[in-house]
């Protein structure tokens, strides 16, 4: 079945710096979707990709759609302190309508 | 998008009970999914709940361990039946309108003793 590779699995950093993470896939998909989670919650949509090459802004985050259909980035600038939580890539395939595939998530920690 | 409500929000539970999960949303929606997450882990598909016919399950989740209702389409139920430990997870359900965009309700924190 498809399967999502998201990296890192975790990060450290402090306030003030930008964040990168991305998601592989071997499989093509025509709708990449990324997620935050905070403890207790469900779910959050950042950002919502339907176009390869599309780039896409949410204030400081930044996700782009990739050229081949395989990937996807997300990029987080300045990071502040309530940027904490879990970062989940998901994609959407031309082969499972409406069905989401997850990525393994990115845990966030920023330092004061 | 959409305000989703789950209940209850947690419940501790015998080994050996069900429990029932209701997902209410604000506004009709094409497409009703429930998920289920296990601590520490990412989010894997149950089924797809379907108005007014079975859910789809997905492979390792079957109907007489997990049935689904969906009467009309802001509403749907999960019941956890004859539970064990290793049920204990977060249940999630979400809502959509295509292939595109879903929205998750706050979930269901579970735990079987």
């Amino acid at each position: 079945g498809q399967q999502l590779n998201q990296s890192p699995q975790s990060m450290f950093i402090q306030e003030g710096e930008d964040v990168s993470m991305n998601c592989t896939s071997s499989s093509i998909f025509n709708t990449w979707l990324w997620y935050k989670q905070e403890p207790g919650e469900g779910p959050v949509l950042l950002i919502a990709l339907y176009k390869a090459g599309e780039l896409t802004s949410n204030g400081r985050l930044t996700a782009q759609f990739g050229i081949t259909r395989k990937d996807s980035f997300l990029n987080i600038s300045a990071s502040i302190p309530s940027d904490v939580g879990i970062y989940f890539c998901a994609g959407l395939g031309g082969t499972s309508y409406g069905k989401l595939t997850f990525g393994q998530g990115t845990i966030l920690t920023v330092h004061p | 998008s959409a305000v989703i409500s789950q209940k209850p929000s947690r419940d501790i539970c015998q080994r050996g009970t069900s429990l029932t999960i209701q997902c209410q949303v604000d506004s009709q929606v094409t497409m009703m999914f429930w998920y289920r997450q296990q601590p520490g882990q990412s989010l894997t598909l149950i089924a797809t709940a379907n108005q007014g016919s079975e859910a789809t399950y997905e492979s390792g989740f079957v109907i007489d361990k997990f049935p689904i209702s969906r009467p009309n389409l802001t509403f749907s139920t999960l019941t956890v039946s004859n539970m064990s430990p290793e049920d204990s997870s977060i249940y999630l359900c979400s809502v959509g309108w295509g292939a595109g965009e879903q929205y998750f309700g706050p979930g269901t924190r579970l735990t079987v003793t």
